[in-house]
Formats: structure tokens, C-alpha cells, sequence
């Protein structure tokens, strides 16, 4: 099954706003209010920053936040700092076949 | 303070096994589902396997259905990934993770590199 489609980069100055899309189907994110985002730094583990399409785990700054529409959720980051500066990844689970998660494949982010 | 930590990556030649592992602390493992990730260098994150928190079924991508099997020890809090067939393309750092609903992925490990070469 293919990944779901993110773009491949994004960029925006500190103190904007971005977002990022991430499109799927209706077996996967436009079924299923599962859908998170990741964030990872060069040479690190991912970390969840955004779950439940638009919830927030305990640590993660309200600047982060989540929705969705239809089959395509997003990812809004504003009041950009040089920290957020990472690859974003977005996650759905999905009905189809055996496969239970698909990934994004990944928008780099560039704070400028 | 949650913590996994994975093990056992190695270089290996291709058609060769290894098994990973992943210690896990600092939450009631027996209640979690587990998931192993794995990043080929320079690309995205792709799903690999998965395991309910009983261990009674399993879940696993078609690139390495047949050949991986995912287990866990939950009297030793362990997760566990044998490798067997091994191939170039399963080059990658693998990482486990703690599912929480709907498969979504609350903790990482730092995970560990398995390179498939002769």
C-alpha cells in the first residue's frame, strides 16, 4: 500500500505559521480519527507531537496543532522557532489488508 | 520515566538472521501493544511489525511477512524481532515503540542499526 502523500519540504521564517498536508484515503485517514504526527531531529528517535488528529501529548507546546478534512489531515505549526526545525512525519492507521499503520513520507522542515 | 531500549543490531550478510530486542521500563508492559519501525538511511519511517499486548496475534508488513517473527516476553518486559533471510533493502535502523489507540505510537526507543552486506 502506498505511503501517505506529505510534501517533501516546507520552510518559513521564526515567528510565522506553516502547515503541512498529509493525504490519505478514505481506508486510512479520512476513516479513522487515528491520526498523528511525528517530529524527529537528525540522528534522533521520532517523538509524537500530535495524536487523535488534533490532541496533544503532556510536553508538547499548544503551538503544535492537528486537523482534518475529508481524507487530508495537517499539521499547523505557528510562532516557528529554529528548534521546530526537523523531518515531520504523519500516521494513519489503516483497514486495509494485514497493514495496521501507514506512514507519511515525511516533509523536512526548514525554519529560515 | 517510560524508556525502550533496543539491541542486537549488527552487520550481517545477506540470507543471514539476527534478532533484536527492546527493554522496556517505567510502565506496565503487559498492558501495551508494540510496534517495530525502521528508517533506511536517508528515507522515511516505515511500519514493520506489531504485537497485541498479550502477544496472542501479530501483525506484519508484506515486505517481511514470512521471514521476521515478533515476540515479547512479558514477564521480562522484553520485545523481541527475528530477522531470518535477511536482505540489502532491510538495511535500516529499527525502532520499537508503545502503541496506544489505533496503533498510534506514544514512545520511541533510540533504536539500532542493522546493515545487510557482504
Amino acid at each position: 500500500q502506498s505511503a501517505l502523500t506529505q510534501p517533501a519540504s516546507v520552510s518559513g521564517s521564526p515567528g510565522q505559521s506553516i502547515t503541512i498536508s498529509c493525504t490519505g484515503t478514505s481506508s486510512d485517514v479520512g476513516g479513522y480519527n487515528y491520526v498523528s504526527w511525528y517530529q524527529q531531529h537528525p540522528g534522533k528517535a521520532p517523538k509524537l507531537m500530535i495524536y487523535d488528529v488534533n490532541d496533544r501529548p503532556s510536553g508538547v507546546s499548544d503551538r503544535f496543532s492537528g486537523s482534518k478534512s475529508g481524507n487530508t489531515a495537517s499539521l499547523t505549526i505557528s510562532g516557528l522557532q529554529a528548534e521546530d526545525e526537523a523531518d515531520y512525519y504523519c500516521s494513519s492507521y489503516t483497514s486495509t489488508n494485514n497493514l495496521k499503520v501507514l506512514f507519511g513520507g515525511g516533509t523536512e522542515l526548514t525554519v529560515l | 520515566e517510560v524508556q525502550l531500549l533496543e539491541s542486537g543490531g549488527a552487520l550481517v550478510q545477506p540470507g543471514g538472521s539476527l534478532r533484536l530486542s527492546c527493554a522496556a521500563s517505567g510502565f506496565t508492559f503487559s498492558r501495551f501493544a508494540l510496534t517495530w519501525v525502521r528508517q533506511a538511511p536517508g528515507k522515511g519511517l516505515k511500519w514493520v511489525s506489531a504485537i497485541t499486548d498479550s502477544g496472542a496475534t501479530t501483525y506484519y508488513a508484506d515486505s517481511v511477512k514470512g521471514r521476521f517473527t515478533i515476540s515479547r516476553d512479558n514477564s521480562e518486559n522484553t520485545l523481541f524481532l527475528q530477522m531470518n533471510s535477511l536482505r540489502a533493502e532491510d538495511t535500516a535502523v529499527y525502532y520499537c515503540a508503545r502503541a496506544i489507540a489505533g496503533w498510534q505510537l506514544d514512545y520511541w526507543g533510540h533504536g539500532t542499526l542493522v546493515t545487510v552486506s557482504s
